[in-house]
């Protein structure tokens, strides 16, 4: 399975641009790069996903590498609402054409006022 | 619309008891994921159903743990003779289809053995 590294912790100011890297220079040329993330005693919740161009969404946005070795999730204008455990994962194939999360530790990311 | 519900919330057992978790996935979603999470961990993936083909095990991580699925409907994953290791939170999911990219998820069970 590809692995991901990610800071365990980060901060960031209220309003400002949260910028949290991941490092998965094992991934495949097929393989996408997934962002979720989980509130406290929540259910993980899907932020955002690409291959290999950036992408946006009313979430977030996603900076992928050329090589593919390393992206960034952007949140614009964090919130403190935005506190959470961010995950970056690459899907792993299953049997059948899905694919399941295969999830590192993750960075706490909190919002200070 | 409702969302995926698992069922206890919180559930307390002694070591050896058999426990059974209950997940009701989203309505028409033909995928249902089962992963497990332990303390300030991420998920491990367990079990996958799809439809009426035969469920992906791989995840499983011994023979006391068993998983069923009726259809497109509940799942019940069913832990046997159960170990203090066991004790995480036990999380559902599903998805649309096979190829769908979002997994929603429910908001787990969080089991201890005592």
């Amino acid at each position: 399975d590809a692995k991901t590294t990610q800071p365990p912790s980060m901060d960031c100011a209220e309003g400002r641009a949260a910028n949290l890297p991941c490092n998965h220079s094992t991934i495949s040329g097929n393989e996408y790069v997934y962002w979720y993330r989980q509130i406290h005693s929540q259910g993980p919740q899907y932020i955002i996903h690409g291959l290999k161009n950036n992408e946006t969404n009313e979430m977030a946005s996603l900076i992928i590498t050329e090589d593919r070795k390393s992206s960034t999730l952007i949140l614009p204008h964090a919130t403190l609402r935005d506190t959470a455990v961010y995950y970056c994962i690459v899907r792993v194939a299953l049997r059948g054409g899905a694919q399941k999360l295969v999830f590192g530790q993750g960075t706490r990311l909190t919002i200070n006022p | 619309g409702a969302g995926v519900s698992q069922s206890p919330s919180n559930k307390v057992t002694e070591k050896g008891k058999d426990v059974e978790l209950r997940c009701d996935p989203i309505s028409g979603h033909t995928a249902l994921y089962w992963y497990r999470q332990r303390l300030g961990q991420g998920l491990e993936f367990l079990i996958y159903f799809q439809g009426n083909s035969a469920p992906d095990k791989s995840g499983l991580p011994s023979d006391r743990f068993s998983a069923e699925r009726t259809g497109e409907s509940v799942s019940t994953l069913t832990i046997q003779r159960t170990q203090q290791e066991d004790s995480a939170v036990y999380l559902c999911a599903s998805s649309l289809g096979a190829y769908s990219y979002e997994q929603y998820f429910g908001p787990g069970t969080r089991l201890t053995v005592t």
